[in-house]
């Protein structure tokens, strides 16, 4: 099994901030990498697709980078809806989630 | 306008079989290379890929669960129903389906609103 590795798993931010979150694959995965946004009691909402494609309607403060086994998803100026638990997933083989970042107001 | 709907019992005892039905709209299971799948969430914690079913009714399983699944479709009804068996309470999860595609990078692009399902005698 391919496993995602998320860090931080936490972080605090104030609105305006630009964020970063990791995501590391076990393996080569290649561009096989989406990224989305969950707030409490919610569905995921899709944010990026094939590591750096951004979803239809999302704001294009999300952006996406990496390949292989590295993978950033950034925030630029961190809106107060954007607070919320962020996932990578993987689908080069099989597929899974990683752990998880909540991003939190300071 | 794709939509999809997760249904089936909030309750379900130890060792009992879960069934759970996605009803979607705005799309068809027919075409070609679109899938549905399942996904999981215990309370507080990740996101956990279940099951996948294809357009051409190909299946694929979490490996963890293999044994203790089954996805199937009713192209006719717009259903994927998922069945997982001897159910433990470490199954209390919010159960959701999800819609995605073959094609190159496989992501979910929509999701239904989720079940709460509870394991406990």
């Amino acid at each position: 099994d391919i496993q995602l590795t998320q860090s931080p798993s936490s972080l605090s931010a104030s609105v305006g901030d630009r964020v970063t979150i990791s995501c590391r694959a076990s393996q080569n995965i290649a561009n096989y990498l989406s990224w989305y946004q969950q707030k409490p009691g919610k569905a995921p909402i899709l944010l990026i697709y094939t590591t750096s494609s951004l979803q239809g309607g999302v704001p294009s403060r999300f952006s996406g980078s990496g390949s292989g086994t590295d993978f950033t998803l950034t925030i630029n100026n961190l809106h107060p809806e954007d607070f919320a638990t962020y996932y990578c997933q993987q689908s080069y083989n099989s597929i899974t989630f990683g752990g998880g970042t909540k991003v939190e107001i300071k | 306008q794709v939509t999809l709907r997760e249904s089936g019992p909030a309750l379900v005892k130890p060792t009992q079989t879960l069934t759970l039905t996605c009803t979607f709209s705005g799309f068809s299971l027919s075409t070609s290379e679109m899938c549905v799948s399942w996904v999981r969430q215990p309370p507080g914690k990740a996101l956990e890929w279940l099951a996948r079913i294809d357009w051409d009714d190909d299946k694929f399983y979490t490996p963890s669960l293999k044994t203790r699944l089954t996805i199937s479709k009713d192209t006719s009804k717009n259903q994927v129903v998922l069945t997982m068996t001897n159910m433990d309470p470490v199954d209390t999860a919010t159960y959701f389906c999800a819609r995605s595609w073959v094609r190159g990078v496989s992501y979910f692009d929509y999701w239904g609103q989720g079940a709460l399902v509870t394991v406990s005698s």
